[in-house]
């Protein structure tokens, strides 16, 4: 099976820009997280979705969103970006909700915000 | 609120010598555990979980950790490692019933030849 998709791999932008990030997991996978990682931060929990409802919320900025679609692939968004939303984002795939099955992680997407 | 504790930013191993790195966890009922792997450029790799039953785990590539309730720990343990192990390390812990995982900072393991 292919892992998990996360794409564009890369992407740079300017402060108050908007950016969609999008990810593909694993197929049969109905649940996908979110997560950024920072130097400082380290790695923070963003989302959880299943079946297209979002489970579970981290303590972000509203300008931080996400959804899920019929097919599982999830998008993150996150709006007026300010310089410190430079980060990795990462996306995890599984089964089932619950915590019990295995996530499996992307590769994430580098944002750079200059 | 559930925190992860890695006391150890970046430690040192000799190629062969044996490895335990330390995970520290905060939570007020038996949390689910793991420990994962994450090389540079890379997404991260699960090594073993903790969910219940026999305290002692063994995961992938050799590795095994230890749930010690009393203590609040899950160490990671190797007992030989390899150059090819040197990565960044981290232990998270999830509430059951949700994806959601809280990680520590990461031990970053550097193995000399």
């Amino acid at each position: 099976k292919a892992g998990v998709t996360q794409t564009p791999r890369y992407l740079i932008k300017t402060r108050g820009q908007q950016v969609t990030l999008s990810c593909s997991p694993i197929s049969g996978h109905r649940s996908v997280s979110w997560y950024q990682q920072t130097p400082g931060q380290g790695l923070q929990f963003l989302f959880e979705y299943f079946s297209e409802t979002q489970r579970n919320k981290g303590n972000f900025p509203g300008r931080f969103s996400g959804r899920q679609f019929s097919n599982s692939r999830s998008e993150m968004n996150v709006s007026t970006l300010e310089l410190g939303d430079s980060a990795l984002y990462l996306c995890a795939s599984s089964e089932l909700a619950g915590g019990t099955d295995t996530q499996y992680f992307g590769p994430g997407t580098r944002l750079t915000v200059l | 609120a559930q925190s992860v504790t890695q006391p150890d930013i970046h430690i040192t191993v000799s190629e062969g010598a044996s490895l335990e790195l330390r995970c520290n966890y905060s939570y007020g009922a038996t949390p689910y555990l793991f420990w994962y792997v994450q090389s540079p450029g890379q997404g991260l790799q699960l090594l073993l979980k903790y969910f219940s039953g026999d305290t002692l785990v063994q995961g992938i590539k050799g590795f095994e950790a230890e749930f010690k309730r009393s203590q609040s720990s899950f160490n990671l343990r190797k007992p030989s490692v390899h150059w090819s192990d040197a990565a960044e390390y981290f232990c998270a812990v999830g509430p059951p019933g949700y994806s959601t995982l809280t990680f520590g900072k990461g031990t970053m393991l550097l193995v000399s030849p």
